[in-house]
C-alpha cells in the first residue's frame, strides 16, 4: 500500500492559516487522499478527501499537487479547538485505511 | 442524531479475564471496524466486517474475537490470550467498506480505554 510522510509536529498562532503538508510519492492513479484528525482521548474525525482536484468544505481545504505526489491540508483560521493530530491517508478501493502517527498541531493563543 | 456509540468509556480488567467492548451504529452502514491505539501511535486494525454474519481479521487479530449478528452492532471481546490488552479501542463504520470505492469515509466512535490491572 502507498505510504504517506508527514512532519511529526507543527505550531500555529491562533487565527492564522495553517498548511499541513503530506508527501505521497508512490500514490497510484486510483488512490484517494483522505485527512482525518484526532483530538486527545477521542476517536478520529473525518476532515476532507479528494482525488485530483482541490476540495473545499466547511472545515478545511485540500490542495493536491498536479502530479499528486503531495497534498496540503489548509485550515484557514486556526482556533484552539483545531489542536489535534492530523492524519493523511491514501485509500485505494478494497484496501484498509492505514493511520500512521500523523502531525501533532499545536495552536498558540 | 446518527452516530456510533461505544461503551463503556473506561474499562478495567484483571489479568486472565475476558471482556467485551460494545459498539453500536445507527448510520445504516454496511461495514464496521475495530482498531487499537497505543500511546503516541497510529491506529491498527483488529477486525472488520463487511456485512452481517461475516468478518475478517485485520493486522493484529490474535487474542481478540468479534461477532456481527446485527447490522448495527459489532462487539469486540478481548480474551485472556491477548498478552498486552491495555490500550485505547476505537470502533468505526463506513457505508460500503472495503468493497466500496476509495472515497468511502469512516466514522468513529468515542473509544473505550481498557486497562489491565
Amino acid at each position: 500500500d502507498a505510504k504517506t510522510t508527514q512532519p511529526n509536529s507543527m505550531e500555529s498562532n491562533e487565527e492564522e492559516p495553517v498548511h499541513l503538508p503530506c508527501n505521497h510519492s508512490t500514490i497510484s492513479g486510483t488512490d484517494y487522499i483522505h485527512w482525518y484528525r484526532q483530538l486527545p482521548s477521542q476517536g478520529p474525525e473525518y476532515v476532507i478527501h479528494g482525488l485530483t482536484s482541490n476540495v473545499n468544505n466547511r472545515m478545511a481545504s485540500l490542495a493536491i499537487a498536479e502530479d499528486r505526489k503531495s497534498s496540503t491540508l489548509i485550515l484557514h483560521r486556526a482556533t484552539l479547538r483545531d489542536a489535534a493530530v492530523y492524519y493523511c491517508i491514501l485509500r485505494l478501493a478494497g484496501n484498509q485505511f492505514y493511520f500512521g502517527t500523523g502531525t501533532s498541531l499545536t495552536v498558540i493563543p | 442524531d446518527g452516530g456510533i456509540t461505544q461503551s463503556p468509556k473506561y474499562l478495567f480488567r484483571k489479568e486472565g479475564q475476558n471482556v467485551t467492548l460494545s459498539c453500536e451504529q445507527n448510520l445504516n452502514h454496511d461495514a464496521m471496524y475495530w482498531y487499537r491505539q497505543d500511546p503516541g501511535q497510529g491506529l491498527r486494525l483488529i477486525y472488520y466486517s463487511q456485512i452481517v454474519n461475516d468478518f475478517q481479521k485485520g493486522d493484529i487479530a490474535e487474542g481478540y474475537s468479534v461477532s456481527r449478528e446485527k447490522k448495527e452492532s459489532f462487539p469486540l471481546t478481548v480474551t485472556s490470550a491477548q498478552k498486552n490488552p491495555t490500550a485505547f479501542y476505537l470502533c468505526a463504520s463506513s457505508q460500503r467498506g472495503l468493497i466500496g470505492f476509495g472515497c468511502d469515509t469512516q466514522y468513529f466512535g468515542p473509544g473505550t480505554r481498557l486497562t489491565v490491572l
